[in-house]
């Protein structure tokens, strides 16, 4: 298996703009799970699904942050606008489904918002 | 709220010597609790997982016990690598509030970012 699989990489952007990132899962896996790693806070979860369906959010900081779920292969995450202060790294985790089981992590998309 | 705690924040030894690293957690209502691995620049690779119904898990030179009821975890690396350099997480898998019941996500301690010197 390839993985949870994030794009892109690395992204560049200037307050104001929308950024998406994406995240494909392990194949199977039926949670999925955002984080979001900065100097100051460490990881964070910011929000996570169980079979597409949303569970959680409440670490989503504001309203500008959402996130979907559309089919059981594909996440997004949408800052709309953007802010110098969204500047992270973003990780996108994936597991089985059953609550024993081990989170298996993306490589992460740098965001570096000027 | 759950507030993971990991000392010392910074280790360095020298290579060969057997170490431990800390975490605390604050509210004892846990699933499990996993340690992972982040090296610079990437991803997180977990090490070890141990279920709140377990006391230890070991995997090569890399023992992790579980104290639920103190909130504390301990990592213990035997004989140690310059390859064992990289920042080390703890985190734990609460149990849910909701009402359906299962996990929530993972709330991480800071890290200990542990150098070994060749």
């Amino acid at each position: 298996d390839a993985g949870v699989i994030q794009s892109p990489r690395h992204e560049v952007t200037e307050m104001g703009q929308e950024v998406t990132l994406r995240c494909k899962p392990i194949s199977g896996h039926n949670s999925l799970f955002w984080y979001r790693q900065t100097m100051m806070r460490g990881l964070e979860l910011l929000i996570y699904f169980n079979n597409n369906v949303p569970i959680d959010d409440s670490g989503m900081p504001e309203d500008r942050f959402s996130a979907k779920m559309p089919n059981a292969s594909f996440s997004t995450l949408k800052i709309q606008p953007s802010e110098p202060r969204d500047s992270a790294v973003y990780f996108c985790a994936s597991s089985p489904g059953l609550v024993a089981d081990t989170q298996y992590f993306g490589p992460g998309t740098r965001l570096t918002v000027l | 709220k759950q507030e993971v705690t990991q000392i010392p924040a910074a280790l360095s030894v020298p290579e060969g010597e057997n170490l431990v690293l800390n975490c605390s957690f604050t509210d004892s209502a846990i699933y499990n609790l996993q340690w992972f691995r982040q090296d610079p620049g990437k991803g997180l690779t977990s090490l070890l997982l141990i279920q709140s119904s377990q006391r230890e898990q070991t995997s090569g030179r890399l023992n992790a016990s579980l104290d639920k009821s103190s909130g504390r975890s301990t990592l213990y690396i035997a004989a140690s690598q310059p390859g064992d350099s990289a920042t080390y997480l703890c985190a734990v898998r609460q149990i849910s509030g909701y009402s359906g019941g299962g996990a929530d996500g993972l709330t991480f301690g800071k890290g200990t970012h542990l150098i070994i010197q060749p």
